[in-house]
Parts: structure tokens; sequence; C-alpha cells
């Protein structure tokens, strides 16, 4: 199954701040999915992501507050934007592995602690 | 209410005991259930895999569905403390490229060496 290297693996940021999450995937995949995962909650997808198109976001999601590139097949990032401490959370990227359409492999996730 | 409900836990179990596991949803349209562990600071990683109702075994995970009850299980057995991690349930309604899955809150499992 594909390798996803995901950075910054943890940051401490201020209200009011922006920051970018990496995810680098060791194959070439047509979709990405950011994930968020808040302390005691269940993992709650924020949107997909697809090489050459604008990226699909689900309910309570806005590109304005979580822009999203997806420059290459192999290639995404996620901002979270004018942060707030409601957004401190683990962020996830995944893509779907070669076992079956819509079983995940997951990488390490980023984990956001707004001040 | 929550589509899938999961029991936070956390559920400690002394070594070599059977870890029993469970999860529920609301909607009838899910077919596809999904385990997944994830151990502290890591991404969840696929543990079993099950398509309607029935049971599937791999080595000491045995997982269940039981679709008339909108209830699947996982249950682990001789557990190991390698095997204390949090377990996420996950389902969908179709295997579709870029299906939307939907995940339980997870159940932290502590097993006692």
């Amino acid at each position: 199954s594909a390798v996803i290297s995901q950075k910054p693996s943890r940051d401490i940021c201020q209200r009011g701040t922006s920051l970018t999450i990496q995810c680098q995937v060791d194959s070439q995949v047509t979709m990405m999915f950011w994930y968020r995962q808040q302390p005691g909650q269940s993992l709650t997808l924020i949107a997909t992501a697809n090489q050459g198109s604008e990226a699909t976001y689900e309910s309570g999601f806005v590109i304005d507050k979580f822009p999203i590139s997806r420059p290459n097949l192999t290639f995404s990032t996620l901002t979270v934007s004018n942060m707030s401490p409601e957004d401190s959370s683990i962020y996830l990227c995944s893509v779907e592995t070669g076992t079956g359409a819509n079983v995940l492999t997951f990488g390490a996730g980023s984990r956001l602690t707004v001040l | 209410q929550k589509e899938v409900e999961q029991d936070p836990g956390p559920l400690s179990v002394p070594e070599g005991a059977i870890v029993s596991l469970n999860c529920t949803y609301s909607n009838s349209a899910f077919q596809y259930f999904m385990w997944y562990r994830q151990y502290s600071r890591k991404g969840p990683e696929l543990l079993m895999y099950t398509y309607s109702s029935g049971n599937k075994e791999d080595g000491r995970f045995t997982a269940q569905v039981d679709k008339s009850s909108k209830y699947i299980s996982l249950f682990i057995r001789d557990s190991q403390p390698s095997d204390s991690a949090t377990y996420l349930c996950a389902m969908s309604r179709t295997k579709a490229a870029g299906n939307k899955l939907t995940f339980g809150g997870g159940t932290r499992v502590l097993v006692k060496p």
C-alpha cells in the first residue's frame, strides 16, 4: 500500500495565524482525502482533493477556512486559516489503497495546538 | 444522534484475555464495514474489512456484522500488550472510489502484561 508522509508532525500556533500542512505520497493517486480528528471525536472528512480541479468540501467546511492545493498526483497541502483554539486537532491525509476502493491508508497526522 | 456510535472506553484487560469491541449504526444503507487500529501518534491502519452480514476471521481477529441489528463487533483473542491502541470502526454505503467513510469515535484498549 501507499506510504504517506506528512509535515509538520506537530506545531503550536498563535490565534489568528495560518498553517499549511503538506502531504506527500510515494505513488500517484487520483484522490487524496483530508480528515480532522478532534480530541475524543471520530474522524471527520474535511475535503477530497483531485489533481487539476477544485477540492470538494464536506458540509461544515469551507474553502476560505481550509484552502487545499493539489498540484500533482503525489502531493497536496491543506491550510488552516485564521486559526482559533477550536482548530486544535489532528489533521490526517489519506488515500485509497490498492486493496479496494474506500479502504484508506493514512499519514501519521499533523497535531496542531492553537493558543 | 451520531450515525455511528462507539463506546470510547478505555477498555482495560489482562494479557491473554479476549477483547470485545462493538459499534452500532443507524443508516441501513451501510454495506461495507471496516475496523482500523490507531497507535498513539500514528495514523489509523486497516485491520479488518467485511461486506454485508457474517463473520470474518484473520489470525487472532474476528469481525462480525449483524445488519439486521445494525451492530458490528471485533474480537481479539489472546490479547497482547502490543494490541493496546485505539480501535475505530468505519462503514460506507458503496465501494465506489471516493465514497465517504463514516467513522465511530474509537475505543481505547489497554492490554496489561
